[in-house]
């Protein structure tokens, strides 16, 4: 079974200084992770995916993240947070194989202070 | 190339009536899923289809149910409403099998019962 954890359901911070949002999984199996991003009234849009291979993952709007097995994280990072970054963040988590369904984390809801 | 495209956008309901709504994969896709997002749940997995197959059902009950048809559009119905079936109804195409890859959300349906 999988599930992931995201540690802060609400996340604050002035524009131009570091995003991090954190995510903790669990997993039988090797996992693959995502994170996918929602604007208000919108569907959600993927930011980035681990499968294996690097383990720091660069996705799109200068985000990236970070594999850690040890620590069973992978929580998302963005040096500069800019207005248009606020919005609704998911981790999402799936095994390697990619043959059971994806597990959504409870979101994590970004707000920029100008 | 266009969206995933649900319809209706916004849909109110009383209780116990019954609603169909309706999703269009990106053109190619063959890969259809459903879920539901609300406030306190989160988004929660609820069908999946590949090839008009059922591939996965979530942890909802009988009165949910959905279909693909030959042209790889989607309908999910919920029967019998309730209060709590009030949320916002995403669908997600992508192109394979692979549940690795990219997810591609619709921008909704939002249904409220009232």
């Amino acid at each position: 079974a999988q599930s992931v954890t995201q540690l802060d359901s609400h996340v604050s911070v002035s524009e131009g200084t570091p995003v991090l949002l954190r995510c903790n999984y669990s997993s039988s199996y090797s996992p693959s992770l995502f994170w996918y991003v929602q604007h208000p009234n919108k569907g959600l849009q993927l930011l980035l995916k681990y499968t294996s291979a690097a383990t720091l993952v660069k996705g799109i709007n200068g985000f990236e993240a970070e594999f850690k097995k040890s620590e069973t994280s992978f929580h998302l990072t963005k040096p500069s947070a800019h207005m248009s970054d606020a919005a609704e963040y998911f981790c999402v988590v799936s095994d390697i194989s990619g043959n059971t369904p994806l597990v959504f984390g409870k979101g994590t809801r970004l707000s920029v202070i100008a | 190339k266009a969206g995933v495209t649900q319809t209706p956008r916004y849909l109110i309901k009383t209780r116990g009536q019954q609603v169909t709504l309706s999703c269009s994969p990106i053109s190619g896709h063959r890969s259809v899923s459903w879920y539901q997002q609300t406030p306190g749940q989160g988004l929660q997995f609820l069908f999946e289809y590949f090839s008009e197959t059922q591939r996965n059902k979530g942890n909802f009950p009988g009165r949910f149910s959905g279909r693909q048809f030959s042209n790889s559009r989607s309908e999910m119905n919920v029967s019998t409403l309730e209060l709590g079936d009030s949320a916002l109804y995403l669908c997600a195409s992508s192109s394979g099998w692979d549940r690795r890859e990219k997810l591609f959300f619709g921008s909704g349906t939002q249904l409220s019962v009232l």
